[in-house]
């Protein structure tokens, strides 16, 4: 199936730091997600994105839908600990589909 | 609180053992999900349901099986356990509609066969 691929595959960052994070896929995408998975539960969904170019934030955190609909982006200002966790991009494989498919994730740990 | 419970958290089975993953739903949601969840791989999906007895497959489903009864209960069967079914499991459902991409995902089960 579709495979969307995350970078980095994990991250060890500094407590306020700025973190950054993409995703790609070989195809277009209509709509691109952002999950968060704290340890031990499952994911969270943080941002959903629907337009090529949007930016979107939720709190500290930052989404961008690419302009070429194959690439999104997280951005996390100024890290605190509870930031720690999995990322996972998502979106539907065909529009319309009620399906998702996942990225790899991207690991989040921060030292204080 | 609505929310997605899955039945155990951590399940040890012997390798050949026909395994019951159970999922419950009390948001009257339409679809649902199995995932599993492995380093590297990120989530990749099972089977799903949109309706009571309606099950599709996945990217994944050789050696899984699904069953959907009620409308709340999504449940994933191993039909003989074995080593490389090792993994979480996630459960998760949405409201269905088209757009409806808002998952709630249950905690997960982390099985082990051994």
């Amino acid at each position: 199936g579709q495979q969307l691929n995350q970078s980095p595959q994990s991250m060890f960052i500094q407590e306020g730091e700025d973190v950054s994070m993409n995703c790609t896929s070989s195809s277009i995408f209509n709509t691109w997600l952002w999950y968060k998975q704290d340890p031990g539960e499952g994911p969270v969904l943080l941002i959903a994105l629907y337009k090529a170019g949007e930016l979107t934030s939720n709190g500290r955190l930052t989404a961008q839908f690419g302009i070429t609909r194959k690439d999104s982006f997280l951005n996390i200002s100024a890290s605190i600990p509870s930031d720690v966790g999995i990322y996972f991009c998502a979106g539907p494989p065909i529009q319309g589909a009620q399906k998702l498919v996942f990225g790899q994730g991207t690991r989040l740990t921060i030292n204080p | 609180d609505v929310k997605v419970t899955q039945s155990s958290r951590y399940l040890v089975k012997r390798t050949g053992e026909k395994v019951f993953l159970e999922c419950v739903q009390d948001m009257d949601h339409e679809n649902m999900f199995w995932y599993r969840q492995d380093p590297g791989l990120g989530l990749r999906l099972i089977y799903f349901s949109y309706d009571v007895k309606m099950k599709e497959k996945g990217d994944i489903p050789e050696g899984y099986s699904v069953s959907r009864e009620k409308k709340e209960r999504f449940s994933l069967i191993l039909e003989s356990a074995s080593t490389n079914q090792t993994s979480m499991y996630l459960c998760a459902s949405s409201l269905g509609g088209q757009g409806s991409y808002g998952y709630t995902f249950g905690s997960g089960t982390r099985l082990t066969v051994v």
